[in-house]
């Protein structure tokens, strides 16, 4: 049972257009969400977070959108830049601690 | 900026050896974990520990891993005997504690571990 799902394994997009990775997730409970970014031979790198009480959570070129009633999730790069390329992860967590991630996004900023 | 530290970077072992995984996490974070990462595959959690216990483990934890938080600072995942599909990339994570709550959870570089 995938709780989190990134139903496409790959983005492209020009460096300065918008990148939209999107996420959903099937388990209620859920109550705080993360966005991570990974690249090869590398640890995960926490990106920006939300909380289920907002539906908005911004921080310089990343937004995160939560749409609760649809279960769904979105991370907006603006602009996105070639060094944006990398593994994007979405994660859940239900309560303190264990955190579920996606399969991950591949996403390709080209110059 | 403080920052988890793992080691080795690269783990090779035969197959039923027991390895230990070691983690450093940020010094005033409480909350530990540990995850890892088969290739080509998701990250998947494998344990949390706060307090000195276990707080949650997934079906994946099972008799042959173990957690210790040996001293003050270093957070170690044993395999006891190691098996084949054991060969993956291992994440240790920390994150604060504030009302109890964990916050975001910020990992280290990873461990390689190959078992032949």
């Amino acid at each position: 049972d995938q709780q989190v799902k990134q139903n496409s394994p790959s983005l492209s997009v020009q460096e300065g257009r918008i990148s939209i990775l999107n996420c959903d997730y099937t388990n209620s409970m859920f109550d705080y969400f993360l966005w991570y970014k990974k690249y090869p031979a590398e640890g995960p790198t926490f990106l920006i977070s939300i909380s289920s009480i907002k539906d908005k959570n911004e921080d310089g070129r990343f937004t995160v959108f939560l749409n609760k009633s649809a279960k769904h999730l979105s991370l907006h790069i603006v602009p996105s830049q070639p060094g944006d390329s990398a593994v994007y992860f979405c994660a859940a967590s239900a309560r303190a601690g264990k955190s579920t991630f996606g399969d991950g996004t591949t996403l390709t900023v080209k110059p | 900026e403080p920052e988890v530290t793992q080691t080795p970077s690269h783990q090779v072992t035969q197959m039923g050896q027991e390895v230990i995984l070691r983690c450093v996490p940020i010094s005033n974070h409480l909350y530990f974990y540990w995850y890892r990462q088969i290739l080509g595959q998701k990250v998947e959690f494998l344990v949390s520990f706060y307090n000195n216990e276990i707080s949650e483990k997934s079906e994946i934890f099972d008799d042959q891993f173990s957690v210790e938080r040996p001293d003050g600072s270093n957070f170690t995942l044993k395999i006891r005997s190691t098996k084949l599909e054991d060969s993956a990339m291992y994440f240790c994570a920390s994150s604060e504690v504030i009302g109890a709550i964990p916050y975001e959870q910020y990992f280290g570089p990873g461990t390689r571990l190959t078992v032949t």
